[in-house]
């Protein structure tokens, strides 16, 4: 069965520090990939997208995300955080080969920067 | 520009009351969903329409009804709730069984 795991609930870093959110990912074939932020009160907004192609994908907001097949992740990154970054941090995989649209998400990563 | 909007954004219900969230999308997606969100959880898929017409089972479907009312609006339906479906619901919509998803805001249901 698919499944996403995120293994850290929890993450602080300084204001300007770099950031690294771990994802893995549990998929027979090759995965949709994704990461979604959720400012709070507010609804899920795509950061970025793994499909296929280049394995270093580019998001919004600075973020970039590397997809490893070896490793069975697909970690967020981001060189320099800033304080709106403050959010939590979702990562999805979809089923590739079918396009349904059915996401399997993983528990989330709450981000808080401190000044 | 609303895109996906949510209705109501805060309900409190008794144990065996039911009500019904409301979605409607304005970017002509064909395909509709609704998840819940639970702390610790992530959020999980419930139910799905890939178009209009047509409804199938997500991952936790037990005690939720749907209506894919017409292209735009989807619905979700608690016949007898629960304090189990205290959450925070999300509709989502995409372009035909696309995996790209654009979200509502939320509706936070609690039942006590």
């Amino acid at each position: 069965a698919q499944s996403v795991t995120q293994p850290d609930i929890h993450i602080t870093v300084s204001e300007g520090a770099s950031l690294e959110l771990r994802c893995n990912y549990s998929y027979g074939a090759t995965p949709y990939l994704f990461w979604y932020v959720q400012s709070p009160g507010q609804g899920l907004q795509l950061l970025l997208k793994y499909f296929s192609g280049d394995t270093l994908v580019q998001g919004i907001k600075g973020f970039e995300a590397e997809f490893k097949r070896s490793q069975s992740s697909f970690n967020l990154r981001k060189p320099s955080v800033h304080w709106s970054d403050a959010a939590e941090y979702f990562c999805a995989v979809g089923a590739g080969s079918s396009n349904t649209g059915k996401l399997i998400f993983g528990q989330g990563t709450t981000l808080q920067v401190k000044p | 520009n609303a895109g996906v909007t949510q209705t109501p954004k805060f309900q409190v219900l008794k144990t065996g009351q039911s009500m019904t969230l409301q979605c409607a999308q304005d970017m002509n997606h064909n395909s509709m969903y609704w998840y819940r969100q639970d702390p610790g959880m992530g959020l999980r898929l419930i139910y799905y329409s890939a178009s209009e017409g047509t409804t199938d089972k997500g991952e936790v479907p037990n005690g939720y009804n749907v209506s894919r009312l017409n292209k735009r609006e989807f619905s979700l339906r608690l016949e007898s709730a629960a304090p189990s479906q205290t959450s925070v619901y999300f509709c989502a919509s995409s372009e035909y069984r696309a995996n790209v998803l654009t979200f509502g805001a939320g509706s936070r249901l609690t039942v006590l």
